[in-house]
């Protein structure tokens, strides 16, 4: 079956770097686009970033443009979110989602399906 | 960018309908998919599209779109049904995505 597998999260101090690894397995990863989505504790879920299934479009939120890079490796059907500057409000689990899209005519539909289980990814001093 | 709102809570008695809904421009533009969220657990997929349920989804889960304004319908709500809700899009420009502000439901 489809799953993904995040890893990677952890204490890490204000300014500091991590990188976060979702590993894909159950379906043709180098088909598909990839999301990372982020939860903050006790609040709603915020998009991070997208990445087309051959790498050649990224795109990002505002909040993390600059500082955080999206990136795959489709030989290894894995998944990178490199996060550079790291601030307090970076706080969050981490999640990986596949990216889905279908056409019917011209309406494109587009989901999220399915979700890694999280990673937890904390800035603190 | 655009936002996608939602009710923060709303509360249904067990067995009744209740209807979450979703405001944002970009919804004018783009069809939304809704996801289930319990405590401690990663968001699941419920509807997509223009109301496509995802296999293992019960039919009492259905979507439907007016305008600017998405919609999301529990009919007989269960208690496994209480959860945090969230409705996704693509932004306007196309190039990011933006979930809504979620809206917990409690089944009374």
């Amino acid at each position: 079956q489809v799953q993904l597998v995040e890893s990677g999260g952890g204490v890490v101090q204000p300014g500091g770097s991590l990188r976060l690894s979702c590993a894909a397995s159950g379906f043709t990863f180098s088909s598909y686009g990839m999301h990372w989505v982020r939860q903050a504790p006790g609040k709603g879920l915020e998009w991070v970033a997208f990445i087309r299934y051959d790498g050649s479009n990224k795109y990002y939120a505002d909040s993390v443009k600059g500082r955080f890079t999206i990136s795959r490796d489709n030989s290894k059907n894995t998944l990178y979110l490199q996060m550079n500057s790291l601030r307090a409000e970076d706080t969050a689990v981490y999640y990986c989602a596949k990216d889905e899209v279908t056409i019917f005519g011209v309406v494109i539909y587009r989901w999220f399906d399915p979700w890694g289980q999280g990673t937890l990814v904390t800035v603190s001093s | 960018s655009s936002e996608l709102t939602q009710d923060p809570a709303v509360s249904v008695a067990l067995g009744q309908t209740v209807r979450i809904t979703c405001q944002g421009d970009s919804l004018r533009s783009y069809y939304a998919s809704w996801y289930q969220q319990k405590p401690g657990q990663a968001p699941v997929l419920v509807i997509y599209g223009k109301n496509n349920r995802p296999s293992g989804i019960p039919d009492r889960f259905s979507g439907s779109s007016s305008g600017n304004t998405a919609s999301l319908t529990i009919t007989g709500a269960q208690a496994e049904d209480e959860a945090d809700y969230y409705c996704n899009s693509r932004d306007s420009s196309g190039n990011i995505w933006v979930f809504g502000t979620g809206t917990k439901v409690t089944v009374l």
